[in-house]
C-alpha cells in the first residue's frame, strides 16, 4: 500500500519567516495530495491540495509543489503569522479510491 | 449544512466496557471514514464505507467494529476496550466525483481507565 512520509515533525519559526514541509510517498500511482491544518483542539481542514497535472499551486502565503519523479511534495508558507501554528498534515491518493494515506504531521510553531 | 456531528465530545470508560461513537453527515456523501489520532503519530484510518451497506477494514481495525444501514450514519462500536484505545478519534466523508477533500467531525476523545 501507499506509505506516505513526512519531514519534519516540530519546525518552530519567527514571525515574518518561511516555513516548509516535505512529503514523500511510494505509490507512483498516487494522483491527488491535499494538505490539512489542524488548529490545537480541532478538526482537520484541508487549506490547499495539488493534482498530479500540475507542478505548482498557490493560494495567497501558502503554496504546494509536486515533483512527480521524484514522489516529493512540499508545502511553503510565506510571511508566517502567529495564526498559522498549528499541526499540518499531507496525504496522497490514488485517483478514484477516495482513501487517502496520511503522513505523520508537523508541528508549526511560529513565534510572534 | 451540519455537516459531519460526531457524539460523544468525551468519554471515560473503565477496560472490559464497550461503548459506540456516533457519527452523522448531511452532505449525502457516499465515502465515510473513522480515524484515530495518536500524538505524534498521525491518522491511522481504522474502517471506512463506500456507501450503504459497504463496509471495509482500514489500517487498524482490530478491536473496532462498524455498521452503514443508512448514507447519513457511520457508528464506530468499542468492545472491550483496552487503554490502547485511548485516542481521540475522527469521523470524516467525501463524495465521488468531489475534489476528494474529508469533512472531519470535531472529534470524540476516549480515555480507557
Amino acid at each position: 500500500g501507499e506509505n506516505v512520509e513526512q519531514h519534519p515533525s516540530t519546525l518552530s519559526v519567527q514571525e515574518g519567516d518561511s516555513a516548509v514541509i516535505k512529503c514523500t510517498y511510494s505509490d507512483s500511482a498516487s494522483n491527488y495530495f491535499p494538505w490539512y491544518k489542524q488548529e490545537l483542539g480541532k478538526r482537520p481542514q484541508l487549506i490547499i491540495d495539488i493534482r498530479s497535472n500540475v507542478g505548482e499551486k498557490k493560494d495567497q502565503r501558502i503554496a504546494v509543489t509536486l515533483n512527480k519523479t521524484a514522489k516529493h511534495f512540499s508545502l511553503h508558507i510565506t510571511e508566517t503569522q502567529p495564526e498559522d501554528s498549528a499541526v499540518y498534515f499531507c496525504a496522497a491518493s490514488k485517483g478514484g479510491s477516495y482513501i487517502p494515506t496520511f503522513g505523520r504531521g508537523t508541528s508549526l510553531i511560529v513565534h510572534p | 449544512n451540519a455537516g459531519v456531528t460526531q457524539t460523544p465530545k468525551f468519554r471515560i470508560l473503565k477496560i472490559g466496557q464497550s461503548m459506540t461513537l456516533q457519527c452523522t453527515q448531511d452532505m449525502n456523501h457516499n465515502y465515510m471514514y473513522w480515524y484515530r489520532q495518536d500524538p505524534g503519530m498521525g491518522l491511522k484510518l481504522i474502517y471506512y464505507s463506500v456507501g450503504a451497506g459497504i463496509t471495509d477494514k482500514g489500517e487498524v481495525p482490530n478491536g473496532y467494529n462498524v455498521s452503514r444501514s443508512t448514507t447519513e450514519d457511520f457508528p464506530l462500536r468499542l468492545e472491550l476496550a483496552a487503554p490502547s484505545q485511548t485516542s481521540v478519534y475522527f469521523c470524516a466523508s467525501t463524495g465521488t466525483g468531489s475534489t476528494g477533500e474529508l469533512f472531519f467531525g470535531e472529534g470524540s476523545r476516549l480515555t480507557v481507565l
